[in-house]
């Protein structure tokens, strides 16, 4: 059973960097049919897709278009895991930020975070 | 981009009552297309993906049909435990959610 954990501070002051990150369990972050990605909820704009990564003999990652440029992702085969980063952080990036696992839908999804950004 | 339009933004339903949503797309999506539930201080939960497969676990009175640019989630015989937001997704190119449509009693 694939079982997604996600750390990471719930508060981050404006123009800083938020990070957070998504521990994979039963499942691997380099597998050749997983995709693994991070997607964020609020009440302005429900939920919106942010980034992906997945292994096919090489790593892709695939962002949102109007993130590009502040968001990276990251996977860390050593940890089992996929970390998010998003630098310039304003109050409109406060949000529910959720890892969540599959190549097409979501199938599995972490138990989110709340991310306040706030001075 | 694809965009995705989901109507009614939100549906008054009585119990026992069929629902249906409706989700749009910009352009062709063939049939790769997804439903989820979205309750409140829960996780969302797959319903349906490839348009009309139920994801395991997901009771009978939730299907799925369309494809290309038109698509519906029916739920029938509401019950008080299907108020949510319901969100379609597209993975034909990127992956873009529409705004959801909440469902209320």
């Amino acid at each position: 059973q694939v079982q997604l954990q996600q750390s990471g501070p719930g508060l981050v002051k404006p123009s800083q960097i938020l990070s957070l990150t998504c521990d994979i369990s039963g499942d691997s972050v380099s597998s050749n049919s997983g995709a693994w990605s991070w997607i964020r909820q609020s009440p302005s704009r429900g939920l919106e897709w942010l980034a992906r990564t997945y292994y096919r003999s090489e790593w892709h990652n695939d962002y949102a278009l109007s993130l590009r440029g502040r968001i990276i992702i990251t996977p860390d085969t050593t940890r089992n895991q996929v970390s998010l980063q998003l630098n310039s952080v304003t109050p409109e990036d406060t949000a529910v930020y959720y890892c969540a696992g599959g190549s097409g839908a979501f199938n599995i999804w972490g138990q989110g975070t709340m991310v306040t950004v706030s001075s | 981009e694809v965009v995705m339009t989901q109507s009614p933004v939100t549906l008054s339903v009585s119990p026992g009552e069929r629902a249906t949503l409706s989700c749009r797309a910009s352009e062709s999506i063939s049939v790769n297309l997804a439903w989820y539930q979205h309750k409140p201080g829960q996780t969302p939960r797959l319903l349906i993906y490839d348009a009309s497969t139920r994801a395991t676990g997901v009771p009978a009175r939730f299907s799925g049909s369309g494809s290309g640019t038109e698509f519906t989630l029916t739920i029938n015989s509401l019950q008080s435990e299907d108020v949510a937001v319901y969100y379609c997704q597209q993975y034909y190119n990127w992956l873009i959610f529409g705004g959801g449509t909440k469902v209320e009693i």
